[in-house]
């Protein structure tokens, strides 16, 4: 089966606009992470959706923002764009978002976005 | 915030040895995972042991955990060029489903 399909790969942004990101999660997959790498932080949580709502949040500002849709695919949004932001963002799918007892997240390649 | 310290933080070793790596952290956990990343792409996962275990095997990988001194180790056995990576280990809490990532290993086996 298809995997984790994050687009696009890479992406770049001026300071101060806005970027949307996308992630299409394993077929029958309902939950969605995503997660933020940089050099200094290292893989950062910023959010889960599972079935459309969002159940999880990381320490990051109200300009990173989520969605997920009924077909599982989810969003996220980051507006007034800082320097900082540059970063690979990184999907993960799971069924159920609890990783279970056997199953890890399987995550997309990433979207590399630089800010200049 | 990360959860947990890796170490080393890079290891180079010669093909054909074994390659451990540590982790350690902070909180409660109902399953540790380790993660592995090439050159800047996604994460694969590798191997994932529950709270209630001890050692896991996955071919030629082994995953100890040791809940009371909150620490897990990956060996990696008769490496290979291919094995060439970062090594991430993950935790996941009792309570929610983020999962809190370590800095991380760079691993380089020399041919």
């Amino acid at each position: 089966k298809a995997g984790v399909t994050q687009t696009p790969r890479y992406l770049i942004k001026t300071r101060g606009q806005q970027v949307t990101l996308s992630c299409s999660p394993i077929s029958g997959h309902r939950s969605v992470s995503w997660y933020q790498q940089t050099p200094g932080q290292g893989l950062q949580f910023l959010f889960e959706y599972f079935s459309e709502t969002q159940r999880n949040k990381g320490n990051f500002p109200g300009r990173f923002s989520g969605r997920q849709f009924s077909n599982s695919r989810s969003e996220m949004n980051v507006s007034t764009l800082e320097l900082g932001d540059s970063a690979l963002y990184l999907c993960a799918s799971s069924l159920n978002g609890a990783g279970g007892w056997g199953y890890g997240y399987t995550f997309g390649s990433g979207t590399r976005l630089t800010v200049v | 915030s990360q959860q947990g310290e890796e170490d080393p933080q890079a290891l180079s070793i010669q093909e054909g040895e074994n390659a451990t790596m540590n982790c350690s952290y902070k909180t409660s956990i109902n399953n540790l995972q380790w993660y592995r990343q090439n050159s800047g792409r996604g994460l694969v996962h590798l191997i994932l042991i529950r709270s209630n275990e001890r050692e896991k095997h996955s071919g030629r990988l082994r995953v100890t955990l040791d809940t009371s001194k909150k620490s897990s180790s990956l060996l990696i056995t008769a490496s290979r060029a291919a094995d060439t990576a970062s090594y991430f280990c993950a935790t996941r809490e009792t309570s929610g489903s983020r999962l809190t990532f370590g800095e991380g290993t760079q691993l380089t086996v020399n041919p």
